[in-house]
């Protein structure tokens, strides 16, 4: 079975930094980009961040550019997302999203359960 | 930005009624366009991909179509557990975007 289970949301003050990490299971890992997509409480969904199957290739949203880092370790079948800098409206449930393909341009075929992340003082 | 606009924003429909929804590109997208289906406390699921592909376990009843800048899902005799939001998603550019959703409500 597939599966994606993200785990490291939280609680955190503005400018603060918190780690999300995934772990996915029941498919070839290395063989998928793998990407992250948020959604604010009560809003709609934003892609955030992606990275290719190899983990040599990245790519992020504007609004989490310079700010977030994504990063891959086959080994172990996880994703990880680094969020620096965090600011209020970085507030949402974050989704590790799984590819159809090894490309960043796909569907996404799965969907964790989420994480949420809150930032307030 | 490759923006997505969907139509209508919310719906409300009964039973066995055909549900009709759209997504408009503000740029060409091929048939790099994807649907999803969100319920309530839920996370996203795929019902279809590239436009028109259909995803194996989702109920026939679900079709989709379009190419370029207009598409169109389509629940087909809908029945009470289609209560959810649906998003249009395209792949064609970064950054990837998805449309502001469309809620439908069963009467």
């Amino acid at each position: 079975e597939v599966q994606l289970v993200e785990s490291g949301g939280g609680l955190v003050q503005p400018g603060r930094s918190l780690r999300l990490s995934c772990v996915a299971s029941g498919f070839a890992f290395s063989s998928y980009a793998m990407t992250w997509v948020r959604q604010a409480p009560g809003k709609g969904l934003e892609w955030v961040s992606g990275i290719s199957g190899s983990g040599g290739s990245t790519k992020y949203a504007d609004s989490v550019k310079g700010r977030f880092t994504i990063s891959r370790d086959n080994s172990k079948n996880m994703v990880h997302l680094q969020l620096n800098s965090l600011r209020a409206e970085d507030t949402a449930e974050f989704y590790c999203v799984k590819g159809t393909t090894s490309g960043f341009n796909d569907a996404f075929d799965m969907w964790g359960q989420g994480t949420m992340v809150i930032v307030s003082s | 930005e490759i923006v997505l606009t969907q139509s209508p924003d919310f719906q409300s429909v009964t039973p066995k009624e055909k549900v009709t929804i759209t997504c408009r590109a503000s740029q060409s997208v091929g048939t790099s366009l994807h649907w999803y289906q969100q319920k309530p406390d839920q996370s996203p699921k795929l019902l279809i991909k590239y436009a028109s592909q259909s995803i194996s376990g989702v109920p026939s009843r679900f079709s989709g179509s379009g190419s370029g800048t207009d598409f169109t899902l389509t629940i087909n005799s809908l029945e009470a557990e289609d209560a959810a939001a649906y998003y249009c998603h395209q792949s064609s550019s970064f950054p990837i975007t998805f449309g502001q959703g469309t809620r439908l409500e069963i009467k």
